[in-house]
C-alpha cells in the first residue's frame, strides 16, 4: 500500500537556524506531492505543492521543497526559521491513478525557540 | 479561508453514547472528507462524499457512519463512542476529483470519550 514517511516527529530549532524536514513516499508511479502546515490552534493549510516540471518548488512564507524522484523524497526546507514557524508540518501525496484521495504522513512538530 | 465550519469544536462524552459531528461548507464544493488526527498517525481518512447521498469508506471507517443530505452539510456519527475514538476530527472539502486537487480544512473538533 502507498504510504508517506516523515522521519522526524519533533524538531526544535533556534530562530535563524536552517530547516530541513524529510519526507519519503512509497509508490512506484506518478505522484502529486504536498506539504500542509497546521499552526497552533488553526486548521491545516497548504504550504506548497508539486505536480510536474521544476522539481524545486517554492511556497508561502519562504518555504521550498525539492522533489527527488530517484529517492522518492520531497523534503521541505527553509533557510532561516522564525518563531512564527512553530507548527506541525504534514507531507502528503495523491496518486494520478488512485482517484482523489490524499495520503498523509504522520507529521513533524517544529518548535522554534525565540 | 475556505468557508468550512465544524461543530462542536470541543466535546466530552461517555463511552457508549452516540455522537454526531457536523461539517458545514459555503463553497459549494462537491467533495467532502472526514479525517481523524492522532499522534504518530497523521491524518487518516474515515469517510468521504462525492455528492449528495454519495459516500464511501476510508481507511479507518469502522465505528463511524456519515450522511450527506445537502451539498453543504456532511455529518459524522459515532453510533456508540469508544475511548479509541478520542481524537481530533477534521473535515475537508475539495472542488474536484482531480488528484491535483487541493483540500481545504476546517478548524477541527476535539472529541474526548471517557
Amino acid at each position: 500500500a502507498q504510504s508517506v514517511s516523515q522521519h522526524n516527529h519533533h524538531v526544535i530549532l533556534s530562530e535563524a537556524a536552517s530547516l530541513e524536514l524529510g519526507c519519503n513516499y512509497s509508490y512506484g508511479g506518478t505522484v502529486n506531492l504536498f506539504w500542509y502546515v497546521q499552526y497552533p490552534g488553526q486548521h491545516l493549510q497548504l504550504l506548497l505543492k508539486y505536480f510536474s516540471g521544476d522539481p524545486l518548488v517554492k511556497g508561502i512564507k519562504g518555504f521550498e521543497a525539492e522533489f527527488i524522484k530517484s529517492k522518492f523524497s520531497f523534503n521541505l526546507r527553509k533557510p532561516s526559521v522564525q518563531w512564527s514557524d512553530t507548527a506541525e508540518y504534514f507531507c502528503a501525496i495523491s496518486l494520478n491513478t488512485g482517484g482523489f484521495k490524499t495520503i498523509f504522513g504522520a507529521g513533524t512538530r517544529l518548535f522554534v525557540k525565540a | 479561508d475556505a468557508g468550512i465550519t465544524q461543530s462542536p469544536r470541543h466535546k466530552v462524552t461517555e463511552t457508549g453514547t452516540p455522537v454526531t459531528l457536523r461539517c458545514h461548507q459555503t463553497e459549494n464544493h462537491r467533495y467532502m472528507y472526514w479525517y481523524r488526527q492522532d499522534p504518530g498517525h497523521g491524518l487518516r481518512l474515515i469517510h468521504y462524499s462525492y455528492g449528495v447521498k454519495d459516500t464511501d469508506k476510508g481507511e479507518v471507517s469502522d465505528g463511524y457512519s456519515v450522511s450527506r443530505s445537502k451539498t453543504e452539510d456532511f455529518l459524522l456519527t459515532l453510533e456508540s463512542a469508544t475511548s479509541s475514538q478520542t481524537s481530533v476530527y477534521f473535515c475537508a472539502i475539495s472542488e474536484s476529483s482531480s488528484p491535483k486537487n487541493i483540500q481545504y480544512f476546517g478548524a477541527g473538533t476535539r472529541l474526548s470519550v471517557l
